[in-house]
């Protein structure tokens, strides 16, 4: 049983860029949730996806959205990338309300 | 205040030493509690829930104290392969936002041989 994947494992955009980071979730589960964590930092919610829509959301501005697909795998979009956007960005993915299991995580930079 | 709030640390104990750690929550209506265990630069792994009635597996032990607020974490006899960074998760109640998941900073322990 594959556990939740994430792609790709590492990224460097520029500036102002746009960037997409994919999940796949454990099999069985139907949320995925997104998270970025900076070094040293405990992860920060960004938002979660269940039924293709967006459930919850953390304090995070338009410039993150995201996208939920039929076979709930997900999608984080990131627009006019800031040099703070650099971090690990981890995707959860659980059953309803049952605890998360998170991927790998997609390490971004941005010089 | 913080909504969840962990000493950062770091913790540094020898082996075979019992170590404790302190998670405080703001919102008292908070339902679930948990405890993830995350290694440097790899994804955080859920390593227990909290029960209300405090639950133990093999040699870690979790409380929840509800009026005071705080969640703990009892590790006995550490192993080297406990180092890592613990931390500690509340999920709020109630509908929509109020039911997501707050992390706190994590508290950083190093054991040593």
């Amino acid at each position: 049983d594959a556990g939740v994947t994430q792609s790709p494992t590492h990224l460097i955009k520029t500036r102002g860029q746009q960037v997409t980071l994919r999940c796949s979730p454990k099999s069985g589960h139907d949320t995925v949730s997104w998270y970025q964590q900076a070094l040293g930092q405990g992860p920060q919610f960004i938002f979660q996806y269940y039924e293709e829509e967006e459930r919850q959301r953390g304090n995070f501005p338009d410039r993150f959205s995201g996208h939920q697909f039929p076979n709930y795998s997900s999608e984080l979009n990131v627009n006019a990338l800031l040099l703070g956007d650099s971090a690990l960005y981890l995707c959860a993915s659980s059953r309803t309300e049952y605890e998360q299991y998170f991927g790998p995580g997609t390490r971004l930079t941005v010089t | 205040r913080k909504e969840v709030e962990q000493d950062p640390g770091p913790f540094n104990v020898p082996e075979g030493a019992t170590v404790a750690f302190n998670c405080t929550y703001s919102n008292s209506a908070s339902q679930s509690f948990f405890w993830y265990r995350q290694d440097c630069r790899k994804e955080p792994k859920l390593l227990m829930s909290v029960y209300s009635s405090g639950n133990e597996d093999g040699r870690f032990t979790a409380q929840l104290n509800r009026a005071s607020q705080y969640i703990s974490l009892l590790i006995r006899d550490s192993k080297l392969s406990d180092s890592a960074t613990y931390l500690c998760v509340v999920k709020g109640s109630g509908a929509g936002n109020n039911r997501k998941l707050i992390w706190g900073l994590g508290t950083s322990l190093a054991v040593n041989p």
